[in-house]
């Protein structure tokens, strides 16, 4: 399968604790997007990559969140001392650089994390 | 600032019945708008995009969107729907100068009752 992948798919944890989710976006890509989405909202920006460079980071994006991307394909989301407001899916995209805004992002099926 | 407002948060229809998702939006600057919808259980996919050009963009199953500049609106409509078309659709665009994020809007939830 050559689409959006994430690991893990779902991720139960205490709160407090640090997780820390992979995103592998299809391979000719090289932007490659994080988004949460909470129940009954649309997915919302959180920071982008071109290569290995963090182009962009959304308000949304605390001083507990750091996302990488070390060479430039996967990408990694930690999360240090979650909190119950944490829970949400968090979705990762990819594209190649638009040209005229033409950039279909392709989405990953998204981790599920529960804060409890 | 951009945002995304989607008006029905659900739309019940019958099969073979029309459809019309609503979507307005508000930027200042030039907007690319895209329809994505998630199916049951699988992650989002675009549906259709409206770039440039002509104003009514196709998808491949049927749905079709007309971008209104002076309404900033981007509706999606559907003559005939099946119960397949059931799951939740979202409105989103990215600003000129935005560097490709996407803004969405909250979600319409489509249901295809037989």
């Amino acid at each position: 399968d050559t689409g959006v992948s994430q690991n893990p798919r779902h991720k139960i944890t205490k709160r407090g604790q640090n997780v820390t989710f992979r995103c592998d976006p299809i391979s000719e890509h090289n932007r490659l997007y994080w988004y949460r989405q909470t129940l009954g909202q649309g997915p919302e920006f959180l920071t982008y990559f071109q290569n290995e460079a963090q182009l962009e980071k959304s308000r949304l994006l605390s001083d507990r969140f750091s996302a990488e991307r070390p060479k430039g394909s996967f990408s990694t989301l930690e999360i240090q001392r979650t909190e119950q407001g944490d829970s949400a899916m968090y979705l990762c995209a990819s594209s190649t650089p638009p040209a005229s805004g033409d950039n279909e992002q392709f989405f990953g099926p998204g981790t599920r994390l529960t804060v409890l | 600032a951009q945002s995304v407002t989607q008006l029905d948060s659900q739309v019940p229809v019958f099969e073979e019945a029309p459809v019309e998702l609503r979507c307005n939006y508000s930027s200042s600057v030039s907007v690319y708008l895209f329809w994505y919808v998630q199916y049951p259980n699988q992650g989002l996919q675009l549906l259709l995009k409206y770039l440039s050009g002509s104003t009514l963009v196709e998808s491949i199953n049927g749905f079709e969107a007309e971008f209104n500049k002076s309404q900033t609106s981007f509706h999606l409509r559907k003559p005939s729907v099946h119960i397949s078309d059931t799951a939740e659709y979202f409105c989103a665009l990215i600003g000129g100068t935005s560097y490709g994020k996407l803004t969405f809007g909250q979600g319409t939830i489509l249901t295809v009752h037989p």
